[in-house]
């Protein structure tokens, strides 16, 4: 079990749009539909903004979306807003157990 | 509305034993849900330790499995994680959530405020 792999650092200018990529194997996201994304600010509790690759709990902005295809999941954040600015996680799950991404430290510039 | 809450030492000696407990609040431990811990060492990123469904069937981080045991009481409303021979690697916030079903367990949509536990 390893963990998936994800760019350190995005960037964004207000307003932009910022896409963060998540690449597993065929043993996780390639097969299994179940990726979650999290948003943590540090010192917080992360926060569930995407389950079931691409659907968002209630009280999420669509500002935020996410797909996948083959071995990788993305997150897109639309409309990048000075609040955006955390570290973002993605985790699949891979047959009995879940893992998650290297994280991804979103600046808005 | 759905708590969760951490408890424990916060501060275990090498070799010891770290024991933690979450407290859960607004939510049935009856359903079927799975309740699970992440933890993050300092500057590092979130890692998954394990989970327990509410029937008591656990799977855990391969990594730390051999060390680890998870339990649950339904009726005083809390789950329980034990990891024993810690050393300055365990050394992390611990974090206790619930998954939104059974079938998606990674969809943690309650999470506890986190707990600091430092192995020294």
């Amino acid at each position: 079990q390893s963990a998936l792999t994800q760019p350190p650092s995005a960037s964004g200018s207000p307003g932009q749009s910022v896409t963060i990529s998540c690449t597993g194997t065929s043993s996780d996201i390639g097969t299994y539909n179940y990726v979650s994304w999290f948003q943590h600010h540090p010192g917080k509790a992360p926060k569930l903004i995407i389950f079931e690759v691409n659907q968002r709990p209630s009280g999420v902005s669509h500002r935020f979306s996410g797909d996948k295809s083959g071995n990788t999941a993305s997150l897109t954040v639309s409309g990048l807003q000075a609040e955006d600015e955390a570290d973002y996680y993605c985790l699949s799950y891979e047959g009995t157990i879940n893992v998650f991404g290297t994280g991804t430290r979103l600046t808005v510039l | 509305q759905v708590q969760l809450q951490e408890s424990g030492p916060g501060l275990v000696k090498p070799s010891g034993t770290l024991s933690l407990t979450c407290a859960v609040s607004g939510a049935s431990m009856g359903t079927e849900n799975w309740w699970t811990w992440v933890r993050q060492a300092p500057g590092k990123g979130l890692e998954w330790i394990g989970e327990i469904f509410h029937s008591g069937t656990t799977n855990f981080n391969p990594s730390l499995e051999g060390r680890m045991t998870m339990s649950l009481d339904r009726s005083k409303g809390r789950f329980s994680l034990t990891l024993t021979s810690v050393t300055a690697a365990d050394t992390a916030v611990y974090f206790c959530a619930r998954a939104r079903t059974r079938y998606d367990s990674g969809a943690l949509d309650y999470w506890g405020p986190g707990a600091l536990v430092t192995v020294s």
